[in-house]
């Protein structure tokens, strides 16, 4: 099946900085990645959808100037927490898909625990 | 939007009973319809999906019945194991504007599923 790598796959920094987090499809070519966001013992939370070339599209509530988004190439997306503070600590998961009639599912990268002190 | 409701949030079984989980979704739009298991500290893999055109689905051991009238979808685990204990998560999505695809996911809450030798 396809893969999706996320890296890092832990990162503890400290307050006010800024951290990204690269999300990559290693053998196929995501059209559409997802970045969620899950807190413990708790659901997946879609924070933005972003489209290769244009975009993302970012959920209700979700601060697009503090996650800021790219998705440059057909194979990465990344993630930018900028000035993070505690309250980002979270475990952050994308998903990709290639987006093709016929191919619906999304291939979930193994998340990245961001802990902001 | 759509909302989805997933019961019971937690399930403890004995090795090789059934386990159920069922969910409801609010959008009759949603025709796509995936499960999956999430490990501690890992991201949500898919287990089983079924459309809206399918009415169950089956896998093995795994199993997924559709009700698109009452707008209720279950997973049915038979002859359980230890290594079926994890978090399971129904999703639902509805096709993309252009409609070749599908969407956003929309999870339920999650099922702590315990299954004790």
């Amino acid at each position: 099946g396809a893969v999706v790598s996320q890296h890092p796959s832990w990162v503890i920094c400290k307050s006010g900085t800024s951290v990204k987090i690269e999300c990559r499809s290693l053998d196929f070519q995501a059209t559409t990645m997802f970045w969620y966001r899950q807190f413990p013992k708790q659901s997946l939370m879609l924070m933005a959808t972003s489209n290769e070339g244009s975009k993302a599209t970012y959920e209700q509530g979700v601060e697009k100037d503090k996650f800021l988004i790219n998705h440059a190439s057909l194979t990465l997306s990344t993630l930018t927490v900028t000035s993070a503070h505690p309250e980002d600590s979270s475990f952050y998961i994308c998903s990709a898909g290639s987006g093709t009639s016929g191919s619906d599912e999304q291939f979930f990268g193994p998340g990245t625990r961001l802990t902001v002190l | 939007g759509e909302n989805v409701e997933q019961h019971p949030s937690t399930l403890s079984v004995q090795e090789g009973d059934s386990a159920v989980i069922k969910c409801t979704y609010s959008d009759s739009a949603s025709n796509y319809f995936p499960w999956y298991k999430q490990e501690l500290g890992k991201g949500p893999q898919l287990i089983i999906d079924i459309r809206s055109n399918v009415g169950e689905k089956k896998d093995q051991r795994i199993a997924v019945t559709l009700n698109k009238t009452a707008k209720h979808f279950s997973l049915h685990i038979t002859e359980t194991q230890p290594e079926d204990s994890a978090v399971y998560f129904c999703a639902a999505a509805a096709p993309n504007a252009g409609g070749t695809s599908y969407g956003k996911l929309t999870f339920g809450q999650g099922t702590i599923l315990t299954v004790h030798p």
